[in-house]
């Protein structure tokens, strides 16, 4: 079973759509959760950090379930330029400047006119 | 306020040659770590260094080597060149410790094998 799973995508949605992605992890001795953004041929950049009680960014909202191992992602009112890959990511240590970052496979999102 | 470098940008190399990747951290890291993402993958950890030593290492052969300079930049070396080697190499930075508590990935390095 891969450490990291996430919905194997392409997600194809108008603009102004709600999309959400999901993720389960293996480990449950994991202690930090993130959701990266790719775009394509470019490097991952933090999208948000996901807490327990769960947390929002503006249209992006982020919740996960330790008892599941299950984390997600929740888009609203999609804009173009929200269309790149989606990685969902956990550490064994505790915060993300160290150790292992362990990503899934990432899920693509497409977001059209 | 530079962020992660990495050179040389794209690289194309045979199998059985050797090759080695640089990058220098965002000011005032001093955590590297580096990742290999195939295509079509998400990246996958190799190590990371922190005062010059390798603190973690990933499920990678000892064919892939590292180092970290006292200015904190780091090389990754890998030896005997596999068709499988190709793949976009990232090198991420952060500050142990520090705040925020993340790390921040260069452009990467693009390494064909032919």
């Amino acid at each position: 079973r891969k450490e990291v799973e996430q919905d194997p995508g392409p997600f194809n949605v108008p603009e102004g759509a709600t999309v959400a992605f999901n993720c389960t992890y293996s480990n449950s001795a994991s202690q930090s959760f993130f959701w990266y953004r790719q775009d394509c041929r470019k490097e991952p950049k933090l999208l948000m950090s996901v807490y327990s009680s769960g947390n929002e960014d503006g249209r992006f909202t982020a919740q996960l379930n330790r008892a599941s191992q299950y984390i997600s992602l929740l888009i609203r009112d999609s804009k173009l330029s929200d269309s790149a890959t989606y990685l969902c990511v956990v550490n064994l240590n505790y915060g993300g400047s160290q150790g292992n970052l362990i990503f899934g496979k990432g899920t693509k999102l497409s977001v059209k006119p | 306020d530079a962020g992660v470098t990495q050179s040389p940008t794209h690289l194309i190399k045979t199998r059985g040659q050797q090759v080695t990747l640089r990058c220098s951290p965002k000011s005032g890291h001093d955590t590297v770590s580096w990742y290999q993402q195939a295509l079509g993958q998400g990246p996958q950890f190799i190590f990371q260094y922190y005062e010059e030593e390798e603190r973690q290492r990933g499920n990678f052969p000892d064919r892939f080597s590292g180092h970290q300079f006292p200015n904190y930049s780091s090389e990754l070396n890998v030896n005997a060149l596999l068709l499988g080697d190709s793949a976009l190499y990232l090198c991420a930075s952060s500050l142990n410790g520090g705040v925020p508590d993340t790390q921040y990935f260069g452009p990467g390095t693009r390494l064909t094998v032919l």
